[in-house]
C-alpha cells in the first residue's frame, strides 16, 4: 500500500464549484505540504503544515484553503474553482526528525471547465 | 532567499549516451540540494540528495550529482542512458541545514527523452 495517498486521482469540475482534494499518509510524518504543478513552472507551494495546529501559506495560496484534520490527513479546498486552477496537485510529507526528504503522493489531476 | 535554475526544459540523448542535466542554485546559507524524478502519471521520487560531507553523491538507477560550491551547481549525470530513464527531473534547494522550518524550492523541471 502506498504511504501517501491522494483522492480523487482525477476530477473534472465547472467554474464556481467547491472542490476538496484529500491527502492521507501512513508514514507518521508531522509535516505535510500541498503543491501545484503546471507545465514549465515546476512545483509551487500552496500551503504547508508542520503539525495539526500549525498551518502556513505558501507561494500561491490565493483561492485555496486547507484543513489539517489529523496528523495523517491534510485537505486542500478550492472554494470557487476557476479555469486557471486547472493543474496537477501533489501532496507531500516530511518528518521533522528527518528534514531532508519529502515523500510525494501520486497526484490529483484537476480540470476546471 | 533561495532559488534554483534548471538549464534546458527538454534534453534528448541516445540510448547508451551520457546524460547531463544542469542545475544552478542560489542560496545565502549552505544549501541542501536534491534531484527528484517524476515518471509519467506518478508523483515525485527522490533520486539523490546532498546535505553535507562528500560532494559527489550517488543515487538510485546509476545517477550521481556533484555539488560544486564555487560554481553554485549541482548537475545530474549518468554515464549510459537507458530507455527507462525517460522522465521529468526536478532539481531542488532548501536551507534545511540552517533552519528545519525551511521550505524546499523546486526548479521548473527538465524532461529527458531517450532515443533508441
Amino acid at each position: 500500500d502506498a504511504d501517501v495517498t491522494q483522492t480523487p486521482r482525477n476530477r473534472i469540475t465547472k467554474t464556481g464549484k467547491r472542490i476538496m482534494l484529500e491527502c492521507s499518509q501512513t508514514k507518521g510524518h508531522d509535516r505535510m505540504y500541498w503543491y501545484r504543478q503546471d507545465p514549465g513552472l515546476g512545483l509551487q507551494l500552496i500551503y504547508y503544515s508542520f503539525d495539526v495546529k500549525d498551518i502556513n501559506k505558501g507561494e500561491i495560496s490565493d483561492g485555496y484553503s486547507v484543513s489539517r484534520q489529523a496528523q495523517a490527513k491534510f485537505s486542500l479546498s478550492l472554494e470557487s474553482a476557476i479555469p486557471n486552477q486547472t493543474a496537477l496537485y501533489f501532496c507531500a510529507t516530511m518528518s521533522s526528525r528527518d528534514t531532508d526528504t519529502q515523500y510525494f503522493g501520486p497526484g490529483t489531476r484537476l480540470t476546471v471547465l | 532567499a533561495q532559488s534554483v535554475t534548471q538549464l534546458g526544459s527538454h534534453v534528448s540523448v541516445s540510448e547508451g549516451a551520457l546524460v547531463l542535466l544542469r542545475c544552478n542554485y542560489s542560496s545565502s546559507v549552505p544549501p541542501y540540494l536534491f534531484w527528484y524524478v517524476q515518471y509519467p502519471n506518478q508523483g515525485l521520487q527522490l533520486l539523490l540528495k546532498y546535505t553535507t560531507g562528500a560532494t559527489l553523491v550517488k543515487g538510485i538507477n546509476g545517477f550521481e550529482a556533484e555539488f560544486k560550491k564555487s560554481e553554485t551547481s549541482f548537475h545530474l549525470t549518468k554515464p549510459s542512458a537507458h530507455m527507462s530513464d525517460a522522465a521529468e527531473y526536478f532539481c531542488a534547494v532548501s536551507a534545511l541545514g540552517y533552519s528545519s522550518a525551511s521550505k524546499i524550492i523546486f526548479g521548473s523541471g527538465t524532461r529527458l527523452s531517450i532515443r533508441p
